[in-house]
């Protein structure tokens, strides 16, 4: 019973070029929470989704950053134009449902931009 | 908005002995959750403790217990008989039902032999 797969581990992109991080929930989950850790500092909400909906991203940069979880497939968090800020830890999360009691995250997409 | 409050950037303790890590959050809601999460350096989140705030009893797993001030809002962990695989960054983290986690800055333990 897999939990929460993140991919890649490791992502290595040069200014101006697009980072694509993808999350595949727990098998089940329909519920997906993308978090941006920077370092030495805590985890910071980005967006929450439904299938095919985005319920909340009040914490996404109003450019350059777009996120999406389609009826089939992982869910993307997509970065156009990477800027040096953008390196950071970026985590999907998953839950069951709304209430999330059952809230289980991957290990994390660590984007280093060059 | 909610904010959560760590302010113990770094902790140490020997091993086998015991640790408290100190929480403080700000919220106008009645119900919501509280949790500790361990950070090790495989950067995997990984939950240690969860509290309902509707309940009164401190939630305890094995060696790890909260000690939840609901008044004061205050949402303490406390580690007993240290472990060397408990060294890790701890954060500590705030939701409502359905919202999102908001954390602390978090607090990096150091477990010396």
């Amino acid at each position: 019973n897999a939990g929460v797969m993140q991919n890649p581990r490791h992502l290595v992109r040069r200014r101006g070029q697009e980072a694509r991080l993808r999350c595949s929930p727990v098998k089940g989950h329909s519920h997906v929470y993308w978090y941006r850790q920077l370092p030495e500092e805590g985890l910071k909400f980005m967006v929450y989704l439904q299938k095919e909906n985005i319920i909340d991203e009040s914490g996404m940069p109003k450019e350059r950053f777009s996120a999406e979880f389609p009826k089939e497939g992982p869910s993307i968090l997509r970065i156009q134009q990477v800027v040096r800020g953008d390196s950071a830890a970026y985590f999907c999360a998953s839950s069951l449902d709304r209430v999330g009691v059952g809230y289980t995250f991957g290990s994390g997409t660590r984007l280093t931009v060059v | 908005a909610q904010t959560v409050t760590q302010s113990q950037p770094e902790m140490s303790v020997q091993e086998a002995e015991t640790v408290t890590l100190s929480c403080t959050y700000d919220t106008s809601e009645s119900d919501y959750y509280l949790f500790w999460y361990k950070q090790p350096p495989s950067r995997q989140m990984i939950l240690v403790i969860r509290q309902e705030a509707y309940k009164q009893q401190n939630a305890t797993e094995n060696r790890f217990s909260v000690n939840f001030q609901k008044a004061a809002k205050s949402f303490s962990l406390k580690i007993s008989d240290s472990q060397l695989g408990d060294a890790a960054m701890y954060f500590c983290a705030y939701r409502t039902s359905g919202s999102r986690l908001t954390f602390g800055e978090g607090t990096q333990l150091t477990v010396n032999p």
